[in-house]
């Protein structure tokens, strides 16, 4: 079966510190993967994706992540933290017939 | 294009009541999910649509719940009767080929008391 397990529903960052989201993935087949944000009252927005080309994926806002398939990973990074990050933020997974599997999430706040 | 279009946005019942949530797609998408949002659960798949035929509804509640497409660029999820449990975001979502990226409403927030 296919999932996604995102460590820590809850992240805080002081801004202008690293953020680092983590997300590992569980596939029978070569997976795509994908970070969603969604802002207060919002709905998803795409952040990034791979879809088996480059390793490292870059994203809107400064994002970027890696796909590590030796340790079924794909962790969301930013060097410096912005006060407008602070949002949830959705790992998600495609592999192959079934619609995207989604992590269950994780609150990013920035503490100024 | 205005994107997924989903209504109300916001929605409040009093138990045993009948909700209609709706959702407009992008238009030429020919796949259509509609997901939950709860802070227990995240985001749960409930349906999903190809070309107006539901693929998939194992994750829906059938005894209260149904999901209809009665054409391209139109969607319903009804429930009857609605329960207190039944409170959360509801998502619709579209893509075309129902692969890769799937683009999202705004959501409608349920509050049955």
């Amino acid at each position: 079966a296919q999932s996604v397990t995102q460590l820590g529903s809850h992240v805080s960052v002081s801004e202008g510190a690293l953020v680092l989201l983590r997300c590992n993935y569980s596939s029978s087949v070569p997976p795509y993967l994908f970070w969603y944000v969604q802002y207060p009252n919002q709905g998803l927005q795409l952040l990034l994706k791979y879809t088996s080309a480059a390793t490292l994926v870059k994203g809107i806002n400064g994002f970027e992540a890696e796909f590590k398939k030796s340790e079924t990973s794909f962790h969301l990074t930013k060097p410096s933290a912005h006060m407008s990050d602070a949002a949830e933020y959705f790992c998600a997974l495609y592999s192959g017939n079934t619609p995207l599997v989604f992590g269950k999430g994780t609150r990013l706040s920035v503490i100024a | 294009d205005a994107g997924v279009i989903q209504s109300p946005r916001h929605e409040v019942t009093e138990m045993g009541q009948e909700v209609t949530l709706r959702c407009k797609p992008i238009s030429g998408h020919d796949y259509l999910f509609w997901y939950r949002q709860t802070m227990m659960q995240g985001l749960e798949l409930l349906v999903y649509f190809n070309n107006k035929a539901v693929m998939d509804d194992s994750g829906m509640p059938k005894d209260r719940f149904s999901a209809k497409m009665p054409n391209a660029s139109f969607s319903t999820l009804k429930i009857q009767p609605s329960e207190p449990r039944d409170s959360a975001v509801y998502f619709c979502a579209s893509n075309f080929g129902g692969g890769l990226e799937a683009f999202f409403g705004q959501g409608t927030r349920l509050t049955v008391v």
